[in-house]
């Protein structure tokens, strides 16, 4: 069964710093890739997805993330981060072919000042 | 443009009670989908639907049931409430042209937190 692993439940970084989390999956076929944030109180908003085609994707708000299948990794990387990044953000995958979204338990980032 | 709207926006139910979450969506979306939010945890899919009309059981379905009688609303029931559906409950909704192949975007609400005492 796919499985999503998102390495570190709470991510802290400095204002301006570089922002990297992490997201492996467990998958012999390379899924869809996604990476969804969630601010306060609201619901999920998608920031980026890998479906084919360039494996470096770019997203809203200076995110991008690479998939690297040989590492069944997309790891989600921002080079400055900003107070408004604080967030908890959601690595998914999706199995080609199929449509049930499995979602990893989420990396809750902080930004200091 | 709404896009997902979730009515109501928390609730405190007691254990044995019931009670029906709505979810309406004005983007003329085929797929809906309900998920519970647990910490820890992620999101977890409960139900789904894939157009009027029809439903589907998610990962974790039991003591839940569901009906899209209209494309536009999915509602979510709980017949007899449990502490273990204390949780933050999420609508989404996807177009379905890419859903079958797995690449749409899910839009979602902004939830509903629920309390079971």
């Amino acid at each position: 069964a796919q499985s999503v692993t998102q390495l570190g439940s709470h991510v802290s970084v400095s204002e301006g710093a570089l922002v990297l989390l992490r997201c492996n999956y467990s998958s012999s076929v390379p899924p869809y890739l996604f990476w969804y944030v969630q601010y306060p109180n609201q619901g999920l908003q998608l920031l980026l997805k890998y479906t084919t085609g360039a494996t470096l994707v770019k997203g809203i708000n200076g995110f991008e993330a690479e998939f690297k299948k040989s590492e069944t990794s997309f790891h989600l990387t921002k080079p400055s981060a900003h107070m408004s990044d604080a967030a908890e953000y959601f690595c998914a995958v999706t199995p080609t072919g199929g449509f049930k979204t499995i979602f990893g338990a989420g990396t809750r980032l902080f930004v200091k000042a | 443009n709404a896009g997902v709207t979730q009515t109501p926006k928390f609730r405190v139910l007691k254990t044995g009670q019931s009670m029906t979450l709505l979810c309406a969506q004005d983007m003329n979306h085929e797929y809906m989908y309900w998920y519970r939010q647990d910490p820890g945890m992620g999101l977890r899919l409960i139900h789904y639907s894939v157009g009027e009309g029809t439903t589907a059981k998610g990962e974790v379905p039991d003591g839940y049931n569901v009906s899209r009688l209209k494309k536009q609303n999915f509602l979510l029931g709980l017949e007899s409430a449990a502490p273990s559906q204390t949780s933050v409950y999420f609508c989404a909704s996807s177009e379905g042209q890419g859903a079958r192949w797995g690449t749409d975007t899910q839009y979602f609400g902004p939830g509903t937190r629920l309390t079971v005492l």
